[in-house]
């Protein structure tokens, strides 16, 4: 079975241009996640959809970020216009909510590094 | 609030001896309590959960996990390290009521010396 599916593996990108990281969350899934990693902060949560829906987006830094689920396979990141302090890698994970306890299966992450 | 505390940033053991990843938890309702691990340039692959069944539970390549609600923790253990277990360890928790977002911990990073 194919697991969560995130492009770009790897972006570089100039400051001021406009980043945009896809995710296909596990079939079924109605869940799902976008996490950021970095040395300093380690792993945070951007944002959480249930069913489509943005449901906690308290984690997204700033106006520059932004997050759609136009459909239940498919979503995106965008960063614009983005900042050397937006390299970092970018997760997207999916999970099948229930009582039997939340297992969040990740993407293998977007490195995004921003010059 | 839940949180999730990881002993240790760094652990190194040798081949072949035991591993203790350390964590501590703290919620309000009975927790879900997980294990991941990431591998170099990888993304995070569960290791194993505790979801109220057994209190000791048992996950992929040879490591388990035992939940301690009187000591609110959930040490990883391995009785024998393999080199190939050279990776960052991450505790999570989840709280069982509507919100279904995990809280990790800040990793850490097992070093099997030779």
């Amino acid at each position: 079975d194919a697991g969560v599916i995130q492009s770009p593996r790897h972006e570089v990108t100039e400051m001021g241009q406009e980043v945009t990281l896809r995710c296909k969350p596990i079939s079924g899934h109605n869940s799902l996640f976008w996490y950021r990693q970095t040395m300093m902060r380690g792993l945070e949560l951007l944002i959480y959809f249930n069913n489509n829906v943005p449901i906690d987006d308290s984690g997204m830094p700033e106006d520059r970020f932004s997050a759609k689920m136009p459909n239940a396979s498919f979503s995106t990141l965008k960063i614009q216009p983005s900042e050397p302090r937006d390299s970092a890698v970018y997760f997207c994970a999916s999970s099948l909510t229930g009582r039997s306890g939340n297992t969040i299966y990740f993407g293998e992450g977007s490195w995004l590094t921003v010059v | 609030a839940q949180s999730v505390t990881q002993l240790g940033s760094h652990v190194s053991v040798s081949e072949g001896a035991l591993v203790l990843l350390r964590c501590n938890y703290s919620s309000s309702v009975p927790p879900y309590l997980f294990w991941y691990v990431q591998y170099p340039n990888q993304g995070l692959q569960l290791l194993l959960k505790y979801t109220s069944a057994a209190t000791l539970v048992k996950g992929i390549n040879g490591f388990e996990a035992e939940f301690k609600k009187s000591e609110t923790s959930f040490h990883l253990t391995k009785p024998s390290a393999h080199m190939s277990d050279a990776a960052e360890y991450f505790c999570a928790v989840s709280d069982s009521g509507s919100a279904r977002q995990l809280t990790f911990g800040s990793g850490t990073q097992l070093t099997v010396l030779p």
